[in-house]
């Protein structure tokens, strides 16, 4: 089946614009993940969505960072006045989560590679 | 920090099994082990994830030990396509910041022809 798609595969933009990266999780999974990765970096978390419930901004790095998911289902991460440090791979992951306890397996999207000029 | 330890790369032969051993002595009773892989430039795969018992699926087989220290993770007849950096990770099975993914550096694999 479908997997996770995000749009778009790159991004070049230059400092001080905003951008916007699309997410489309799996179909009927309720859970959503922002990732980013810095150039030879592991992942860092940025924020999820489960369902209804207020997201887990825990990881926005500034307030120039938002996340919406729309209806359950896609999500999209602005970027407000970029910065250079801004560029990096953003992954997008979904999953099934059945509840507490629950499986959470994360499946990734292909990523956007941003460029702040 | 990532809770796990790798060695840093690997060779395989093609068509022989890739055995990659993943050491996480400090794992908790309600962690489980995933293992993803992340093939230049895309995002990371998932491949496997088990808590106590051996598992295997169309992908690899993952054997953790008795006493859930250690790991090894075997993709039973390595092509050129499993070339791949590889990670171990262990993570309780929450969803949130508390379950969010830690990738350590990985085992890098390169299956030679």
């Amino acid at each position: 089946g479908a997997g996770v798609s995000q749009s778009p595969s790159n991004k070049v933009t230059e400092k001080g614009k905003d951008v916007e990266l699309r997410c489309d999780p799996i179909s009927g999974h309720t859970a959503l993940y922002w990732y980013r990765q810095s150039l030879g970096q592991g992942l860092e978390f940025l924020i999820y969505f489960q369902g209804n419930s207020a997201p887990d901004k825990s990881g926005l790095p500034s307030d120039r960072f938002s996340a919406e998911r729309t209806g359950g289902s896609v999500s999209t991460l602005t970027i407000q006045r970029t910065q250079q440090e801004d560029s990096a791979v953003y992954l997008c992951a979904s999953s099934l989560r059945t509840g507490l306890g629950g499986t959470d397996t994360q499946y990734f999207g292909p990523g956007t590679r941003l460029t702040v000029l | 920090d990532a809770k796990t330890t790798q060695p840093t790369s690997m060779d395989c032969a093609e068509g022989r099994a890739a055995n990659l051993p993943c050491n996480h002595s400090t794992i908790s009773g309600n962690e489980y082990v995933y293992w993803y892989r992340q093939i230049h430039s895309q995002g990371p795969q998932y491949i496997i994830h088990g808590l106590k018992n051996n598992e295997t699926n169309e992908m690899a087989s993952l054997i953790i030990t008795e006493d859930r220290k250690s790991s090894t993770l075997i993709l039973p007849h390595a092509t050129l396509r499993d070339t791949a950096v590889y990670y171990c990770i262990v993570r309780v099975n929450y969803g949130g910041s508390q379950g969010n993914l830690i990738f350590g550096k990985g085992t890098k694999l390169s299956v030679k022809p």
